[in-house]
C-alpha cells in the first residue's frame, strides 16, 4: 500500500531564507507523488507533480521538488520565502492505476519578516 | 472556466438529523472524489467515482455515509444519523481522467458541525 510521511507539522522561516519540507514515500510501484498548497480557509491547489518523466519538477510560485528513489523521497523547496508562503503544505501520493490520493499530514509553514 | 463547486459552503446541523453535501465538478471531467479533513485525521479519502460508477468507497467510515453521482456530473454526498465525529471540512475534486497521475482540481469544501 502506498503511503506518505511529512517530517515536521511546523516549519518557520525568515523571509528570504530557504524552505525545505519534507516528505518521504512508500510505494511498492512506481509512484505519482504530489504537493498541494492550502490557504486559510481555501480548497487545495496543486504545485508541483512527479510522474516519472524529470526526477526534479518545477512547479508555481518558485517551488521545485527533487524525487529521489534510493532516499524514497520527494522533498518540496524554495530558494527564498516571502510571506504570501505561509501555508499548509501536503504531500500526497497516487494509488496506481486511478487519481485517489494519499495524502501526509501536512506541514504548517510560518513565514517570519 | 469555472471550477469545482460545493454547496452550502458551511453546515451547522444537529446530531441524528441527514445532511446532504453537493459538488459540482469541472465540466467534462470524468473523475470525482471526495476527502474529509478534520482535525485529528487530516485529509482522508471517502469515495471515487468513474462516471457514474464508484469503483472505490473504500474510506466511506460507516454505512451512515453514502454517495451517488448522476449524469456524470454532480455528485451528492449524505450522512445519515450524523453524530459530533462527522465533524469536518468536506472536499470535492476533480479530474480528466482517472488512471493515475492527473491533477486534481479541488473544490473550496463544506464545513460541516454538527453540535
Amino acid at each position: 500500500a502506498q503511503s506518505v510521511t511529512q517530517l515536521g507539522s511546523h516549519v518557520s522561516v525568515s523571509e528570504g531564507a530557504l524552505v525545505l519540507l519534507r516528505c518521504n514515500y512508500s510505494s511498492s510501484v512506481p509512484p505519482y507523488l504530489f504537493w498541494y498548497v492550502q490557504y486559510p480557509n481555501q480548497g487545495l491547489q496543486l504545485l508541483l507533480k512527479y510522474t516519472s518523466a524529470a526526477t526534479l519538477v518545477k512547479g508555481i510560485n518558485g517551488f521545485e521538488a527533487e524525487f529521489k528513489k534510493s532516499e524514497t523521497s520527494f522533498h518540496l523547496t524554495k530558494p527564498s520565502a516571502h510571506m504570501s508562503d505561509a501555508a499548509e503544505y501536503f504531500c500526497a501520493v497516487s494509488v496506481h492505476n486511478t487519481d485517489k490520493l494519499i495524502f501526509g499530514t501536512g506541514t504548517r509553514l510560518q513565514v517570519f519578516p | 472556466g469555472a471550477g469545482v463547486s460545493q454547496s452550502p459552503s458551511n453546515k451547522v446541523t444537529e446530531k441524528g438529523k441527514d445532511v446532504e453535501l453537493r459538488c459540482d465538478p469541472i465540466s467534462g471531467h470524468t473523475a470525482l472524489y471526495w476527502y474529509r479533513q478534520s482535525l485529528g485525521q487530516g485529509l482522508e479519502f471517502l469515495i471515487y467515482f468513474q462516471g457514474n460508477s464508484a469503483p472505490d468507497k473504500s474510506g466511506l467510515p460507516s454505512d451512515r455515509f453514502s454517495a451517488e453521482r448522476t449524469g456524470g456530473s454532480v455528485s451528492t454526498l449524505t450522512i445519515q444519523r450524523t453524530q459530533q465525529e462527522d465533524s469536518a471540512v468536506y472536499l470535492c475534486a476533480s479530474s480528466r481522467s482517472g488512471t493515475g497521475g492527473t491533477e486534481q482540481y479541488f473544490g473550496p469544501g463544506t464545513r460541516l458541525t454538527v453540535t
